[in-house]
């Protein structure tokens, strides 16, 4: 079955980076987009960009271009988002996701999440 | 982009039918039919239930639909099941490549 396993909390002081990964299994991986949102304490979702993870390309939300960089390793079937410049503000939960279909960017199949915390 | 606007509760007894709308602008939900709805119990990933405005993945019950006119998109479940209650979320693909979500709808089943 499809699987998206995801690294572990984080805790992160102001200015600095994180880097999440998501592990994936049980499809082929280059055929579909990766996708991250992330969701802050008791707010919604929100989109963060995706990555073709066969070409490598990338979208980005204009909100997150310049802070974000997301990349994959195809011989271990794994994305990566990288976040800088950390504010309190991105405190969150950070999901990767697969596009499962075609068209349209439906999200089939989510990680666990990875609790990023912004602390000083 | 601005989120979608959803409401941010409905309620409903148990059997009873229930609908969440979701407008967004001609720039996204009036211009795709790529509209999808996405269940989240707390803790817990959200889950796919609709994509492409109608469509239910594999496994989805058909207590829920989908639907669309003009700039607003609904979700219906019907005969409520306590299950149910959960926080719901409207997605659309939009112009220059982006995707976007609405604010969330907290369901409860009375």
């Amino acid at each position: 079955q499809v699987q998206l396993v995801q690294s572990g909390a984080e805790v992160k002081k102001p200015g600095a980076s994180v880097k999440v990964s998501c592990k994936t299994s049980g499809y082929i991986f280059p055929v579909y987009y990766l996708h991250w949102v992330r969701q802050a304490p008791g707010q919604g979702l929100e989109w963060m960009g995706r990555i073709n993870p066969d070409a490598g390309g990338i979208d980005y939300a204009q909100k997150f271009q310049g802070r974000v960089t997301m990349t994959r390793d195809k011989s271990i079937s794994t994305a990566y988002m990288e976040l800088s410049g950390l504010t309190f503000d991105d405190t969150a939960v950070y999901y990767c996701a697969r596009d499962g279909f075609p068209n349209g960017w439906p999200l089939d199949s989510w990680g666990q999440g990875t609790l990023v915390t912004v602390s000083s | 982009q601005s989120a979608l606007t959803q409401p941010a509760s409905v309620s409903g007894s148990p059997g009873q039918s229930i609908t969440i709308s979701c407008t967004g602008t001609t720039d996204d939900v009036g211009r795709y039919n790529f509209v999808s709805w996405y269940q989240q119990h707390p803790g817990k990933a959200p889950k796919l239930m609709i994509y492409d405005v109608t469509k239910r993945p594999s496994g989805v019950s058909d207590r829920f639909s989908g639907s669309k006119s003009g700039n607003t998109a609904s979700l219906t479940i019907s005969g409520l099941l306590a299950e149910d209650e959960s926080d719901y979320y409207c997605s659309s693909y939009a112009i220059n490549y982006s995707l976007i979500f609405g604010g969330g709808t907290k369901l409860t089943v009375l």
